[in-house]
């Protein structure tokens, strides 16, 4: 079975704080995603990739960047957290037009 | 524009009951769609998916309904369990060959016992 993980599972900091979100998954998917998921807006996608050294932009990329290091890990970055980055942000993984398999998410809180 | 849009945002049904669950599209390059079903606490997990070039899928208890002219889709779930309780995507994807999905805002399923 598809795993994905996500670390931290929590994570806290101020305004102007610098926070890296990890991702991992095992199943030699070439797809990865980054999701932030608010009360009314379902999922939304933040940056995606097709595979190690590829990142392509999302639906609502402003504020983040990503870097996809190998075929299993994805990292999502804010440089400069703000409070509107509150939310809870899922990874996900798949091969092209096939499931795709999320993490357990990450609750980020930005204070 | 939203190109995915779900209705009702929330829905209650008795245990037994069918759950009717509607979803419409904008983009006519969308060619797949999977429902995606999530438990508080947990990430969503594919639940059921149909191609657009089928009008029905089942897999035991749920069933989508596709109508392409129209652009909607409704999932059934017959024989509603309080187990069933969660929220429901639906998504979208097709065109470029990018795996990306567009999701739907979510409906919040309860089922009472």
């Amino acid at each position: 079975e598809a795993a994905v993980t996500q670390s931290p599972r929590n994570k806290v900091t101020v305004t102007g704080g610098n926070v890296t979100l990890s991702c991992r998954q095992t199943n030699s998917h070439n797809y990865m995603y980054w999701y932030r998921q608010d009360t009314g807006h379902g999922l939304r996608l933040i940056h995606y990739s097709y595979g190690a050294g590829n990142l392509q932009i999302g639906d609502v990329p402003d504020g983040y960047k990503a870097t996809r290091t190998t075929q299993e890990d994805f990292f999502l970055l804010l440089e400069l957290a703000s409070p509107s980055q509150t939310s809870l942000y899922f990874c996900a993984s798949s091969d092209a037009h096939a499931e795709q398999f999320f993490g357990p998410g990450t609750r980020l809180t930005v204070l | 524009q939203q190109q995915v849009r779900q209705s009702p945002q929330s829905l209650t049904v008795w245990e037994g009951e069918t759950a009717i669950l509607n979803c419409s599209y904008e983009d006519s390059t969308f060619n797949y769609f999977p429902w995606y079903q999530q438990f508080p606490g947990e990430g969503p997990a594919l639940l059921i998916s149909i191609r657009s070039v089928s009008d029905k899928k089942e897999d035991g208890r749920f069933t989508i309904f596709f109508n392409k002219r129209e652009k909607k889709l409704s999932l059934h779930i017959t024989d509603s369990q309080p187990g069933d309780s969660a929220t429901y995507f639906c998504a979208a994807s097709g065109g470029t060959n990018t795996g990306k999905l567009t999701f739907g805002d979510g409906t919040v399923l309860t089922v009472k016992p």
